[in-house]
């Protein structure tokens, strides 16, 4: 299996621009998650699908971030506008059931914000 | 409300001596634990995990940790540092069910000297 799958690896863009960041997780897995990692704040939870819905988005950290996942295979992150604050890395995950199998972690995409 | 706390944001040792990463969690029912590795610009990468069967945990990598419900902790151990294991380690806690509710801990950059 190739893993979980990101992309783009790395985003250069500037702020007020729309960002699109893309996820396919291992086929067979219901759960998919997005994590971001700062530097400042460690690594946050943003959001969890479970058999592509929703379950937990407390983490998303506001309205200009929003998540979809219209299939088992398929996922975006989205920030809209985009802010010099939300550079960091972007982290997908997925899991065969839920937060307590080991979840498989994608690359990253790396996100700058000018 | 649940944490986990990995006491030491930075440890460093030589090669071939023993590795101890610690970590603890509040308890408030039966968490699964885990411990995650993550090497310079790479996703994460579980080590092991712990969900309730045998207290003492063997991973990856020569890794093990043992689960200590009296102490409320998961100190992870290596009996001798190889220079591959320079990475971060995260140890993260799940509580419930499909709910979610994924705790990470700050992580710890282990070092490894000559």
């Amino acid at each position: 299996d190739a893993g979980v799958i990101q992309s783009p690896r790395h985003e250069v863009t500037e702020m007020g621009q729309e960002v699109t960041l893309r996820c396919k997780p291992i086929s067979g897995h219901n759960s998919l998650f997005w994590y971001r990692q700062t530097m400042m704040r460690g690594l946050e939870l943003l959001i969890y699908f479970n058999n592509n819905v929703p379950i937990d988005d407390s983490g998303m950290p506001e309205d200009r971030f929003s998540a979809k996942m219209p299939n088992a295979s398929f996922s975006t992150l989205k920030i809209q506008p985009s802010e010099p604050r939300d550079s960091a890395v972007y982290f997908c995950a997925s899991s065969f059931s839920g937060p307590r199998e080991t979840q498989y972690f994608g690359p990253g995409t790396r996100l700058l914000v000018l | 409300a649940q944490s986990v706390t990995q006491l030491d944001s930075h440890v460093s040792v030589s090669e071939g001596t023993p590795v101890l990463l610690r970590c603890n969690y509040s308890s408030s029912y039966s968490p699964s634990l885990f411990w995650y590795v993550q090497h310079p610009n790479k996703g994460l990468q579980l080590l092991l995990k712990y969900t309730s069967a045998a207290t003492l945990v063997k991973g990856i990598n020569g890794f093990e940790a043992e689960f200590k419900k009296s102490e409320t902790s998961f100190h992870l151990t290596k009996p001798s540092a190889h220079m591959s294991d320079a990475a971060e380690y995260f140890c993260v806690v799940s509580y419930g069910g499909s709910q979610g509710n994924l705790i990470f801990g700050k992580g710890t950059k282990l070092s490894v000297k000559p």
